[in-house]
């Protein structure tokens, strides 16, 4: 199984901040990475696919790089919404597998 | 715009059974992959099992041989039978929309979840 290894598990950081998360898989996944938002008692929110496009209406704000085995969420000046956690997932193969999550909380 | 909309979950005692629904609306549902994914509460995204358009289906190791995916492309509805459960399955089950027929996908939609209790 390919292992994702999600840093850091938390971060506390002020509005207009940039934040960077990072993610590591234990292989390479090519760009089969996406990112996801989560907030209390809701379900995930799909932001990034294939490593570094934005999904439809997500803001331009965030923003994903890497290949290979290592890979970065960015968030370029954090606003309020963004207050949440974010996983990352590989889809290169089955079983499909996520990070341990980032917890973005505020400074 | 996908809807999707779970049902099913409740308390069961460990070695019983549970069966999830999951209604599919605002897609061809016989196109696209399904999946379940669960997350324990206060943990992280568990990947659980798909079902993809032509019926057939993969699993996580720590369900395999007691949980099966099924579908039904008639009633736009996805399934988890839930058998043998024990404690470690307690979790919120997702329904997540795959972006296309296979396996290897991200999840594009998704449910609101459905929580699964297993206590005695």
């Amino acid at each position: 199984d390919i292992q994702m290894t999600q840093s850091p598990s938390s971060l506390s950081a002020s509005v207009g901040d940039r934040v960077t998360i990072t993610c590591r898989a234990s292989q390479g996944i090519r760009s089969s990475l996406a990112w996801y938002q989560q907030k209390p008692g809701k379900a995930p929110k799909l932001l990034v696919y294939i490593t570094s496009r934005l999904e439809s209406g997500v803001p331009a704000r965030f923003s994903g790089s890497g290949s290979g085995t290592d890979f970065t969420l960015t968030i370029s000046s954090l606003q309020p919404e963004d207050f949440a956690t974010y996983f990352c997932q590989q889809y290169y193969t089955t079983p499909l597998t996520f990070g341990g999550g980032t917890k973005v909380e505020i400074k | 715009q996908v809807q999707l909309v779970e049902s099913g979950g409740g308390v069961a005692q460990p070695g019983r059974s549970l069966r999830l629904s999951c209604a599919a609306s605002g897609i061809t549902f016989s196109s696209y992959g399904m999946h379940w994914v669960r997350q324990a509460p206060g943990k992280g995204l568990e990947w659980v099992a798909v079902i993809l358009y032509d019926g057939s289906n993969k699993y996580a190791d720590s369900v395999k041989g007691r949980f099966t995916i099924s579908r039904d492309n008639s009633k736009n509805t996805l399934y988890l039978q839930m058998n043998s459960l024990r404690g470690e399955d307690t979790a919120v089950y997702y329904c997540a929309k795959g972006t296309y027929g296979g396996s290897d996908s991200r999840f594009d939609g998704w449910g609101h979840g459905t929580l699964v209790t297993v206590s005695s």
